[in-house]
């Protein structure tokens, strides 16, 4: 069972340069999360899908857009690379409801130079 | 003020010995708590939802504070494999969103 899975693993961009980051779940999960982490920042909320076919904002949007392809996949794409976005990006999902815990994959590490 | 927050530590103990963490949050309609561990370059994972009444799973037994806005996870006998960061989560009552404290470093030595 392979949870939540994400692609790539690691990354190197340079600025201006886009780039798409996809996350699926075998969980028949509702909700999906995008989070990046810097040290010391702790996780931080990109975009969240409650459920397919709704998209919203969390603490950091900015600079990212995202597309709930299917029940499944939830992608984020840098449109133009900045330095600033340099961080470790993690996709989670849950079966929604901000009670349910969620669960992680395992991480993208994203370096812009 | 932030929603969430963590001594960052490290707090650092030798194997068997008893430790706890504690974590504060802003947000008094907050109504779902847990607690996640992360070892170093991995993914979160759950450790243990907290509930009102506090709970045990194992060594480890959680604790909420409602009236002072706190979360406790106490660790008895640690093991070296209990070294990670441990991360206080707090759903904010705004649907599907958790905020995420900024992580308590344990490092259990021989």
């Amino acid at each position: 069972n392979a949870g939540v899975t994400q692609t790539p693993k690691f990354q190197v961009l340079k600025t201006g340069q886009s780039m798409t980051l996809q996350c699926a779940q075998d969980m028949n999960h509702n909700s999906m999360y995008w989070y990046r982490q810097d040290p010391g920042m702790g996780l931080r909320l990109i975009y969240y899908s409650a459920s397919e076919g709704t998209t919203d904002k969390g603490e950091v949007p900015n600079g990212y857009n995202v597309s709930r392809l299917n029940k499944r996949e939830f992608s984020l794409r840098l449109e133009s690379a900045a330095p600033s976005q340099t961080s470790v990006y993690f996709c989670a999902s849950n079966l929604g409801q901000g009670r349910r815990p969620q669960h992680f994959g395992d991480g993208t590490r994203l370096s812009i130079l | 003020r932030k929603e969430v927050e963590q001594d960052p530590g490290p707090f650092n103990v030798p194997e068997g010995a008893t430790v706890a963490f504690n974590c504060t949050y802003s947000n008094s309609a907050s109504q779902s708590f847990f607690w996640y561990r992360q070892d170093c370059r991995k993914e979160p994972k759950l450790l243990m939802s907290v509930y009102s009444s506090g709970n045990e799973d194992g060594r480890f037994t959680a604790q909420l504070n409602r009236a002072s806005q706190y979360i406790s996870l106490l660790i008895r006998d640690s093991k070296l494999s209990d070294s990670a960061t441990y991360l206080c989560v707090v759903n904010n009552n705004a649907g599907n969103m958790l905020t995420f404290g900024g992580g308590t470093r344990l490092m259990v030595k021989p």
